[in-house]
């Protein structure tokens, strides 16, 4: 299987901040990876797909790019239900598997 | 567009059950089936996938053998057998809807509640 690694498993930042998650897919995935938020108790949501394609639940402070085995989450300007574990997944080979997860605390 | 997850609950190691997935708000033949699981305080596996016809399925290295993904596209349904169980099949099992972005690139934007899986003697 493919390993995904994200960096970093967690941070913590304050309101207003602008933060970064990187994803390493072990091989070449082109644009195959989406990214996810996951609150305690709930699904997770879909963020970003075809790495830099914001869904439309969510405002244009989340942004992400990258091709091939780098990848990466911005959010700006932090806000507290920004709170959240962050997933990255890719979709290039099967199974597809997801990164192990980064959690965001908002101080 | 709703996924609603039945079936969870208690068993032991080496027993069975079945997750059923009621699909609803959507033509779903039309859609590729995942089912993906997040163990207590882990992260997510995508453990077993069906596509529309049923003709391609696949499993995860650690489930494979064990359990058994099944659709009834008349009744809108995706269906998770889970045999052999151990204890690190507990967690959270989500029903999830893949589509396809330009026809090639999977992403999932519709996900079930999820129904719990606990495995213990």
């Amino acid at each position: 299987d493919i390993q995904v690694t994200q960096s970093p498993s967690s941070l913590s930042a304050s309101v207003g901040d602008t933060v970064t998650v990187t994803c390493r897919p072990s091989q070449s995935v082109s644009d195959y990876l989406n990214w996810y938020q996951q609150k305690p108790g709930e699904a997770p949501k879909l963020l970003i797909y075809v790495a830099s394609r914001l869904q439309s639940d969510f405002p244009s402070r989340f942004s992400a790019s990258g091709s091939g085995t780098e990848f990466t989450l911005t959010i700006k300007y932090l806000q507290p239900d920004d709170s959240a574990t962050y997933y990255c997944q890719q979709t290039y080979f099967r199974p597809h598997t997801f990164g192990q997860g980064t959690k965001l605390e908002i101080k | 567009v709703q996924l609603v997850e039945s079936g969870g609950g208690l068993a032991r190691p080496g027993e069975s059950i079945r997750l059923s997935c009621a699909a609803s708000g959507f033509f779903f033949p039309s859609y590729n089936m995942n089912w993906v699981r997040q163990a207590p305080g882990r992260g997510l596996e995508c453990v077993a996938y069906i596509d529309s016809s049923s003709r391609t399925i696949f499993y995860a290295d650690s489930v494979r053998g064990r359990f058994t993904i099944s659709r009834d596209n008349a009744k809108s349904e995706v269906s998770l057998q889970l045999n052999s169980l151990r204890a690190e099949d507990t967690g959270v099992y989500y029903c999830v809807r893949n589509q396809n972005y330009g026809g090639v690139i999977p992403f999932s934007e519709y996900w079930g509640q999820g129904t719990q899986v606990t495995v213990s003697s």
